[in-house]
């Protein structure tokens, strides 16, 4: 079955700290996709990131970059240079390519970050 | 326009009341989806269309009733709802049902009361 876990409920930091945030899946598939999503305090889920499990290449957009890890089922989230702006429910997700109902995103229970100015 | 709206913003109903949430999308997507996020839960998927063809139902209870008339607009109906159903329901469309990026809509925020 699949599953995410994001095991930070809360992070605090100062503004201008670096900032990981953990994702780790399950699943019995071997193609999926993995995402990253912000919701802010308005509201809707904001698109961040997708990965497919054939493609282990880290990657950087900006002040946020992906590291992920197949061996250790991870897909961990790290901004860099924290801005105030960054605050918000950051939610981690996997959805199997193959399975029947493939096309359910699970969604892990998010971590809420707090930067503080 | 923004991509994926929802109305209203906020809701609050008896619980004998009826009401309609509405989504539109205006991003010329195949697939729309209705999630409920509750606090301290993780988002939950309760119904997927694809083609205004209803492809999941999550096992939602049928107090809560989806129609797609078309692949721009999506309704949740909800019917003698129970304190618990609170939350905030968020509406989100994807150009294919499997696998693509999601776009979602603010949510409504539902409280029964």
């Amino acid at each position: 079955a699949q599953k995410v876990t994001q095991a930070q409920t809360e992070i605090s930091v100062v503004e201008k700290e670096d900032v990981t945030l953990d994702c780790v899946y399950e699943t019995r598939d071997t193609t999926y996709y993995l995402f990253w999503y912000k919701q802010p305090p308005s509201g809707e889920l904001v698109f961040l990131i997708r990965r497919n499990s054939f493609d282990e290449q880290n990657e950087i957009s900006g002040r946020y970059s992906w590291n992920f890890q197949k061996s250790t089922s991870s897909f961990n989230f790290t901004i860099t240079a924290s801005q105030v702006v960054d605050s918000a429910v950051y939610f981690c997700a996997l959805s199997e390519i193959g399975s029947p109902g493939g096309f359910k995103t699970i969604f892990g229970a998010g971590t809420r970050l707090f930067v503080k100015a | 326009e923004t991509g994926v709206t929802q109305t209203p913003r906020h809701l609050v109903m008896g619980m004998t009341n009826k009401k309609s949430l509405k989504c539109e999308q205006h991003l010329g997507h195949n697939a729309m989806y209705w999630y409920k996020q509750s606090a301290k839960k993780p988002l939950e998927l309760m119904f997927v269309y694809s083609l205004e063809e209803r492809v999941e139902n999550n096992s939602v209870p049928s107090r809560f009733s989806p129609e797609c008339p078309n692949s721009s607009h999506l309704f949740l109906h909800l019917h003698t709802l129970q304190p618990e159903d609170s939350a905030l329901y968020l509406c989100a469309s994807s150009q294919e049902v499997r696998n693509t990026e999601a776009f979602f809509g603010q949510g409504t925020r539902l409280t029964v009361v």
